[in-house]
């Protein structure tokens, strides 16, 4: 099973700084990475799939970049509404989730 | 637009068998990976597994002795049973609609199960 490892836990920020998320496999995924936003009492959202890509209606502030192990989730400027828990996934032949990053005021 | 909704009991019976159904409206069945997620309480994501148009499933390797997700066109509609449940198995369940390399872009709201007696 891959596992895919988010850090950090908890990013405390504020609007209009950037944040910086990272998650890591434990091999190879090639681009098979996706990025998702959960808000409380919400289904998570799709952000970023295939690492790079916008899904439709995403904000240009929100970029994906990485590669093989090592993958990052960009927010170039917080709004407010960019708070929330973020998640990882990987799409080989099954599917995991990394733990989440929670993005805090 | 394409929309999701899960149904089922809200509680069940340690021991037994938690069936859940989900109702896609609004699109069709066809070339897409119907998928299976839960959530417990305040934890994160776990991927359970899918379905393919086709009829060819894969599932989470923990779940794997566990879990049946079966497809019916005809209505529109994919279903998880997930037998022996322990409090373990509490969580919100959502299903969702992957294409592939495109992410999971259609989820439904979700819906909690509780395991007790």
């Amino acid at each position: 099973e891959i596992v895919l490892t988010q850090s950090p836990a908890t990013l405390s920020l504020s609007p209009g700084e950037r944040a910086a998320l990272s998650c890591r496999a434990s091999q190879s995924i090639s681009s098979y990475l996706a990025w998702y936003q959960q808000k409380p009492g919400q289904a998570p959202r799709l952000l970023i799939y295939d690492t790079s890509n916008r899904a439709t209606g995403i904000p240009a502030r929100f970029s994906g970049s990485g590669s093989g192990t090592d993958f990052t989730l960009t927010i170039s400027s917080l709004e407010p509404e960019d708070f929330a828990v973020y998640y990882c996934q990987q799409r080989t032949y099954q599917a995991t989730f990394g733990g989440g990053t929670k993005v805090e005021i | 637009q394409v929309q999701l909704h899960e149904s089922g009991p809200g509680l069940v019976t340690p021991s037994e068998t938690l069936s859940l159904t989900c109702t896609v409206s609004g699109g069709s069945i066809g070339d897409y990976y119907w998928t299976w997620i839960r959530q417990p309480p305040g934890k994160g994501l776990e991927w359970i597994g899918y379905i393919f148009f086709s009829g060819n499933t894969n599932y989470n390797p923990s779940l794997k002795s566990r879990v049946t997700i079966s497809l019916d066109t005809s209505k529109n509609q994919f279903s998880l049973k997930l037998s022996s449940v322990t409090a373990a198995d509490t969580a919100v369940y959502y299903c969702a609609r992957e294409r592939w390399l495109a992410g999971i872009d259609y989820w439904g709201p979700g819906a909690l199960v509780t395991v007790s007696s």
